[in-house]
């Protein structure tokens, strides 16, 4: 069974729309992360919250927006899309501590038209 | 700032020889490197962990060795498998439990 679930699998919006990407993890863990990964650049870190709680934000653009309603859960909602926001978005989790292995779902491909 | 380098963009060999992927690193920080190893349209996954220097970590036939004093942790195997055609990324974990990537290295290997 996944242990990380990222939903849906695949996206298309329009440019200007808002998604909200899902994910859910099942590996109890109290760190969860968004990374981004596109053709221009490499894995790039966008968030990390732990015990549901903001740690860190490296994503300067506030169109990006983590949502965590549940420990387990690490939503992110993206508005006002830009076909430049086309990747795909990586969840991941860990245990919070510093330099121990992240787990990352299998991914939401977002495409912008 | 701290920073990891992959300089291979695309790696390209025939089943059986050997391979190395570079990684150097550059942090503040005492170093811990990851190799993460990415199979086309599924998640990054842990191949290999280190933190200790001059001391070859192995795993699934790949192997590295983190050096402090060259500032790498070059990833090996002795020989590839057509299987091992992913995509390879060297990560540094900064303060605060984010990882930072390198570039990544695709490697092809053919039959």
């Amino acid at each position: 069974d996944p242990k990380i679930i990222q939903k849906p699998k695949y996206l298309v919006a329009v440019t200007g729309s808002e998604k909200i990407l899902i994910c859910e993890q099942y590996l109890g863990h109290n760190a969860m992360y968004w990374y981004r990964q596109s053709a221009k650049k490499p894995l790039e870190f966008m968030f990390s919250y732990s015990y549901q709680k903001l740690m860190d934000n490296q994503t300067a653009s506030s169109r990006f927006q983590p949502q965590s309603s549940k420990k387990n859960h690490l939503d992110l909602q993206i508005t006002a899309l830009k076909p430049d926001d086309s990747a795909t978005y990586f969840c991941a989790s860990s245990q919070p501590r510093d330099r121990v292995e992240q787990y990352f779902g299998p991914g939401t491909r977002l495409t912008v038209l | 700032g701290d920073s990891v380098t992959q300089t291979e963009g695309l790696v390209t060999l025939t089943k059986g020889l050997p391979v190395m992927l570079n990684c150097t690193y550059q942090t503040t920080y005492s170093p811990f490197l990851f190799w993460y190893v990415q199979h086309l349209n599924e998640a990054p996954k842990l191949l290999l962990k280190s933190s200790t220097d001059n001391k070859r970590t192995e795993h699934q036939g790949f192997y590295a060795t983190l050096h402090k004093s060259s500032s790498s942790f070059h990833l090996q195997k002795s020989s590839v498998q057509l299987s091992d055609s992913a995509l390879y990324f060297c990560a540094l974990p900064l303060g605060g439990y984010k990882l930072t990537f390198g570039t990544g290295t695709s490697l092809l290997v053919d039959p």
